[in-house]
């Protein structure tokens, strides 16, 4: 089964507004990732927060996490069009000699010119 | 540098027939993950290796045999494919996780395969 769940699972919104999108997991977690996925691509690595670090920020990007709740957002300010895609997020449950991520099933954005 | 390479990138199959997705990586990172991709499922973790010689099972492996006999090499075997196989299958790699820093995993973009 996923650890994590996108919400909302789509969301279109008008260029330069920003777009927001949750992800709520189950269990404990070394840290929790963001990645795009434009279509019929890979996946893009975008930010990676630490279990023991609540907001983090990367050029239009801010992610936070409240492992109180087992929830993290991620906001893009001031989208583009170019910010059309699919965002997973993915949650590291890896033991200490290993490495996996566990993804969501992911919010597609639509930017609209 | 390429990154992860994935070959071949689209492929049909008839049910019953078996195939070898190869996935290469120049980036010299310890661990290597095959998934696949369903719609409305997001990733699903198929087979991992965290070193060369040594290979896991993820949360599908079912029907997938894997093998990493070369660090820069990850090889998804399908011995007798299956409509439910059908599928967009994913390699990515990544450093181990004593040196991961703020690394994320590296993606290839995708073999999409059909069974038919």
């Amino acid at each position: 089964s996923q650890q994590g769940e996108e919400d909302p699972q789509a969301l279109s919104i008008q260029e330069g507004e920003n777009a927001t999108m949750n992800c709520s997991y189950k269990t404990s977690i070394n840290n929790l990732q963001w990645y795009r996925q434009n279509s019929g691509r890979g996946l893009v690595h975008l930010i990676l927060i630490r279990s023991n670090e609540r907001e983090k920020h990367s050029g239009r990007l801010r992610v936070t996490l409240d492992t109180s709740k087992k929830s993290s957002s991620l906001l893009i300010t001031a989208s583009r069009a170019a910010d059309t895609a699919s965002y997973f997020c993915a949650t590291d449950l890896g033991s200490s000699n290993d490495y996996k991520l566990s993804f969501g099933a992911g919010t597609t954005v639509t930017v609209r010119a | 540098n390429a990154g992860v390479t994935q070959t071949p990138k689209f492929r049909v199959l008839k049910t019953g027939q078996s195939m070898t997705l190869l996935c290469a990586q120049d980036m010299n990172h310890e661990y290597m993950y095959w998934y696949r991709q369903d719609p409305g499922m997001g990733l699903r973790l198929i087979h991992y290796s965290v070193g060369e010689g040594t290979t896991a099972k993820g949360e599908v492996p079912d029907g997938y045999n894997v093998s990493r006999l070369k660090k820069q090499n990850f090889l998804l075997g399908l011995e007798s494919a299956a409509p439910s196989q059908t599928s967009v299958y994913f390699c990515a790699s990544s450093y181990s996780i004593l040196r991961q820093g703020d690394y994320g995993y590296t993606f290839g973009s995708g073999t999409r395969l059909t069974v038919v």
